[in-house]
């Protein structure tokens, strides 16, 4: 059974903390993603990689980062983690081939206090 | 560029009625259009896809969605809601041969199921 898995369900850090949330996938893909997601607002976009060590601006980008040192590893990074980026953190990948379907892990919540 | 709509942030429908969740896209070049389900506390599962052929497609759990071009929408539909189907469902499209890979997905639809 393919998988993509996130190493917390639930996270609650501190305003300043280093925050880092990894996501692992076991498909061989070549794309993963960041997306938080808020209420009314859907899914947005943080960051994408389409190759190891590769890493794109998504549509929020601010105050994150990434890191893919491995194929199947994709690294969110939140340098001091503020209130607002209190979320859904969704992780997915996808083949760069074929149509693109994306496979999403389970997700993590986090709460900035 | 792409976007999509999903008409209505809630939906709500009895136990056995219809379903119905409207989406609807715009797009400069055939698209790839699919559904994905969340239910609480979980990550987004494939409901079903479109790509080519047949327009309309079957997914799991008993759903369907048809493609129409000329109203450039993707619907989705069940004939009999199950409490069950209570989730988020999000439209999402790629565009095709547009060199990208990442969709743009709806805000989201809320389906609540009154017993």
């Amino acid at each position: 059974d393919v998988k993509v898995t996130q190493s917390s369900r639930y996270l609650v850090k501190r305003t300043g903390e280093k925050v880092f949330l990894e996501c692992v996938q076991d498909m061989d893909h070549e794309n993963m993603f960041w997306y938080r997601q808020d209420p009314g607002l859907g899914l947005r976009l943080i960051y994408f990689s389409y190759d190891v060590k590769m890493k794109e601006k998504g549509d929020i980008p601010e105050g994150y980062s990434v890191s893919r040192e491995k194929k199947e590893r994709f690294s969110l990074i939140l340098e001091s983690a503020s209130t607002n980026q209190t979320s859904m953190y969704l992780c997915a990948s996808s083949a760069l081939q074929g149509d693109n379907e994306q496979f999403f892990g389970p997700g993590t919540r986090l709460t900035v206090l | 560029a792409q976007s999509v709509t999903q008409l209505g942030s809630h939906v709500s429908v009895s136990e056995g009625a219809l379903v119905l969740l409207r989406c609807n896209y715009s797009s400069s070049v055939p698209p790839y259009l699919f559904w994905y389900v969340q239910y609480p506390n979980q990550g987004l599962q494939l409901l079903l896809k479109y790509t080519t052929g047949a327009t309309l497609v079957k997914g799991i759990n008993g759903f369907e969605a048809e493609f129409k071009k000329s109203e450039t929408s993707f619907h989705l539909t069940k004939p009999s809601a199950h409490m069950s189907d209570a989730a988020e469902y999000f439209c999402a499209v790629i565009l095709v041969g547009g060199g990208s890979y990442i969709p743009t997905f709806g805000r989201g639809t809320s389906l609540i199921v009154h017993p």
